[in-house]
This record gives structure tokens, C-alpha cells and sequence, in this order.
């Protein structure tokens, strides 16, 4: 069964701009959730959806938002790129329902200059 | 708010020796626990986990202790191995209400295993 795949894996941004990251999760999970990862920080929660529904959002300004389509797959959206943004994005997948371990991909490298 | 806390960030251990990596959490709600191995530019993999129900769960040379009136749990790795050179991670979640599917991870502990 194929793992957690991210798409793209290292990007570079200006200040301003605005990021789409993509997540495929696993075959028959139905639950994506998006974590931040930044030098000396554990992973930071931002946000999960299940069946195409937000059930939880962590503390992070509106500029992050995110969506899950039909076929479970998610994208991440960071608008108005700031240098404090630069981090590891990590998206990781489970069953949802009854399930607790999460899957995680290869994360995406946002570089913010 | 750290809820799950990772005091050590670092820990050095020889090879075939016991590796002990320690996680405390203040959350009494959290009724689920899991542990998590990362490599450097992959993904977290998970590794084991402990329902708030038992109070040891093991997996091959991978234990996991729980101590709930403490609010601590550790992982030992027996024997240690080079290839477990890696950040161990500690996550918790509750399984229930506003914050259901929602992981709380620490900070992680770099575990180095020499030869």
C-alpha cells in the first residue's frame, strides 16, 4: 500500500506571496491532518479534516487554511508569506474512525526569503 | 501551552545498552499515547503506542511504560542499535469532544547510539 505522499517536497517563497501544499493520504484513510515543524519546536498542530470537513484547528492565524476533497486528498493554503513561515509542513493520514495512529509524509520544506 | 512536555532534548547511549526516553504530559484527559521516530528529511514513523487502559505495551525490542498518576510515560529501546539513531517524538491525544483526532506532540529527544 502506497504511503503518505506530499507534493511538492522543498519550495522557495518571497514574503507576500501566497503557498498551496498538497497531500494524498493513504489509500482508505479518510482523516488529514497538517502539522508545522520548525528548529527546536515538536510539531505544531494546525489543522484536521475528515469526510471533507475541518473537525479541529490549532492556533494559527487565517492566513493558514486548508481543504479536503471527495477523494480524501488535501491541500494547504498559506497566504501572505512571512519569513516566520520557513518550516518543515507535515501532513499525516489515519482511518479517522476508531483509529489512533497517524500516518505521516516526507513533509514539505516552505523556505520563506 | 506544552501539554506534552520532552525535557531531554538529547540522549547518548552505547551500543546494546538500554535506551530510556522520558515524557511527561499535564493533560489528564489524554486517554492515548503514541511514539514516534524521525529521520532526518522524512517523515515522523510511528513506532508504538499505549492506550490510558494498560500500562506497559510492547513490540519486539520497544516498550512503553505508563505512569498515570504521575503523568509519565517512557519508551525503552533494548538493546540499542546504531539504526535507532534518530528524534523520538511523544504524542498524546484525547479521544473525545472539540479536540478528537488532534495529536499534542513534545519537542522530541535526539537519541544517539555509538558503537
Amino acid at each position: 500500500k502506497a504511503g503518505v505522499t506530499q507534493t511538492p517536497r522543498y519550495l522557495i517563497k518571497t514574503r507576500g506571496q501566497q503557498v498551496t501544499l498538497s497531500c494524498s493520504p493513504i489509500s482508505g484513510h479518510r482523516s488529514v491532518s497538517w502539522y508545522q515543524q520548525t528548529p527546536g519546536q515538536g510539531l505544531q498542530f494546525l489543522f484536521e479534516y475528515f469526510s471533507e470537513t475541518q473537525r479541529n484547528k490549532g492556533n494559527f492565524p487565517g492566513r493558514f487554511s486548508g481543504r479536503q476533497f471527495s477523494n480524501s486528498r488535501s491541500e494547504m493554503n498559506v497566504s501572505t508569506l512571512e519569513l516566520g513561515d520557513s518550516a518543515l509542513y507535515l501532513c499525516a493520514s489515519s482511518l479517522g474512525k476508531g483509529s489512533y495512529e497517524q500516518y505521516f509524509g516526507p513533509g514539505t520544506r516552505l523556505t520563506v526569503t | 501551552d506544552q501539554q506534552v512536555k520532552q525535557n531531554s532534548p538529547s540522549l547518548s547511549v552505547q551500543e546494546g545498552r538500554i535506551s530510556i526516553l522520558n515524557c511527561d504530559y499535564t493533560n489528564s484527559m489524554f486517554d492515548y499515547f503514541l511514539w514516534y521516530k524521525k529521520y532526518p528529511a522524512e517523515g515522523p514513523t510511528f513506532l508504538i503506542s499505549i492506550s490510558s487502559i494498560k500500562d506497559k505495551n510492547e513490540d519486539g525490542r520497544f516498550t512503553v511504560f505508563l505512569n498515570k498518576s504521575a503523568k509519565h510515560l517512557s519508551l525503552h529501546i533494548v538493546p540499542s542499535q546504531p539504526g535507532d539513531s534518530a528524534v523520538y517524538f511523544c504524542a498524546a491525544r484525547v479521544d473525545r469532544g472539540s479536540t478528537l483526532g488532534r495529536l499534542y506532540f513534545g519537542r522530541g529527544t535526539q537519541l544517539t547510539v555509538w558503537p
